[in-house]
């Protein structure tokens, strides 16, 4: 079955540690790939894609993700993190054949930063 | 740009109610998508337009579930004779998608509406 896995329901890291959050998917073609942030209060905001091409991306707010075929993962990093970065991430798909590039989203990460 | 607004943010309503939703999307964004966010949950899919046609909705979308996107601008959801199990938040996206080869898929999403049914 088509599926989105984020193995890790909570994680804490002190701040100024670095940070690697997995996603898993599993789809018969490679989907698009995104990583989104939801702040309390907030929506979501997207942190990277990846569509096609070099597959370390860099995002927004020094996040980048490695897409690794043999794998069938997704994994966002920050080399750095910041008390600011404590909210819920989110790894989402878009089946290419799908051509309502509707999303399919895990189950999310909860990152809790201590000072 | 003044990205994706939903109206209301919060309601409450009592079972049995009906409620509307509206979302504004990102202006020359032509598609427009609604998901369901239950607490501890990711957002799951419920409808999409292009433009003003509505061209999938989900099973997640029963029949008490109806949404609109008149003109190609705004869309709403109204939901009929509400339910506890439908207490959630409710997300609109946008995005500008061309159907070519050099569309983007990036969603934009608003705060969403988060609805308590008692």
């Amino acid at each position: 079955a088509q599926s989105v896995t984020q193995p890790d329901i909570h994680i804490t890291v002190s701040e100024g540690a670095s940070l690697e959050l997995r996603c898993n998917y599993s789809y018969g073609a490679t989907p698009y790939l995104f990583w989104y942030v939801q702040s309390p209060g907030q929506g979501l905001q997207l942190l990277l894609k990846y569509f096609s091409g070099d597959t370390l991306v860099q995002g927004i707010k020094g996040f980048e993700a490695e897409f690794k075929r043999s794998q069938s993962s997704f994994n966002l990093r920050k080399p750095s993190v910041h008390w600011s970065d404590a909210a819920e991430y989110f790894c989402a798909v878009a089946p290419r054949m799908d051509s309502s590039y509707k999303l399919i989203f895990g189950s999310g990460t909860r990152l809790l930063v201590r000072p | 740009d003044t990205g994706v607004s939903q109206n209301p943010r919060h309601k409450i309503t009592k079972r049995g109610q009906n409620v509307t939703f509206r979302c504004d999307p990102i202006s020359e964004h032509n598609r427009l998508y609604w998901y369901r966010q239950t607490l501890g949950q990711g957002p799951e899919f419920l409808t999409y337009f292009q433009n003003e046609a509505q061209l999938e909705k989900s099973r997640l979308l029963s029949d008490r579930f109806s949404a609109e996107r008149p003109k190609g601008s705004f869309s709403t959801l109204e939901i009929q004779r509400t339910e506890q199990g439908d207490s959630a938040m409710y997300l609109c996206a946008s995005s500008l998608g061309t159907g070519l080869a050099g569309g983007t898929y990036e969603q934009y999403f608003g705060p969403g509406t988060r609805l308590t049914v008692t």
